[in-house]
């Protein structure tokens, strides 16, 4: 079975560009969440799906990020612009979503993103 | 605020010795989540408690759940080279804390 695949791996950017990541979850898999992993520190979840629906963005910075799932599949977060403070990896996770509570999460390799 | 805490922040321990780490939560929860990071790699789940569980082993690791405490621990016997990782909880999945980093001296 695959796992979940991110792109790119690794992104450097000037502040105020804007940048993308992409995220292909474990087929069949209902709840994709992206996550910001700031050096240091735990994962911090910034969006949850269920389907194409959006379950939780409270900490979504939503002024600058967006996120979107439209066929309930694959994802894309974008960042638009990029300051200092978002050089991170971002991970995408996934799960069946058959059981919110007790799903395990299956994580991707994640994308390291350093803004100059 | 975080939802789950580890402590301690770093642990060094010989290859060989047992290591335990703690988390502590605030509000109730349905369940409780291990998850191990090494250097460069996503996260995998170790092991998963539920809030009716007191205890859960899953080969060396050991996983106790006191819901009075709001507390839970994680037990790795017998340690080796490759357990050498930053170990974080989840409740809920909801917010991680800043993890615990073991590392495992020759």
């Amino acid at each position: 079975e695959a796992g979940v695949a991110q792109s790119p791996r690794y992104k450097i950017i000037e502040k105020r560009q804007s940048v993308a990541f992409w995220c292909n979850p474990i087929s069949g898999h209902a709840t994709l969440y992206w996550y910001q992993q700031i050096l240091g520190q735990g994962p911090k979840l910034l969006i949850q799906f269920q389907n194409n629906g959006v379950v939780d963005d409270s900490q979504l910075p939503k002024d600058r990020f967006s996120a979107e799932r439209l066929k309930g599949v694959d994802s894309t977060l974008k960042i638009q612009p990029a300051k200092l403070e978002d050089s991170a990896v971002y991970l995408c996770a996934s799960s069946s979503g058959v059981a919110e509570s007790t799903d395990t999460q299956y994580f991707g390799p994640g994308t390291r993103l350093t803004v100059l | 605020s975080q939802q789950g805490e580890e402590d301690p922040q770093a642990l060094s321990i010989q290859e060989g010795e047992n290591a335990t780490m703690n988390c502590s939560y605030k509000t109730s929860i349905n369940n409780l989540q291990w998850y191990r990071q090494n250097s460069g790699r996503g996260l995998v789940h170790l092991i998963l408690i539920r809030s009716n569980e007191r205890e859960k082993h899953s080969g060396r690791l050991r996983v106790t759940l006191d819901t009075s405490k709001k507390s839970s621990s994680l037990l790795i016997t017998a340690s080796r080279a490759a357990d050498t990782a930053s170990y974080f909880c989840d409740r809920d999945k909801i917010i991680f804390g800043k993890g615990t980093r073991l590392h495992i001296l020759p």
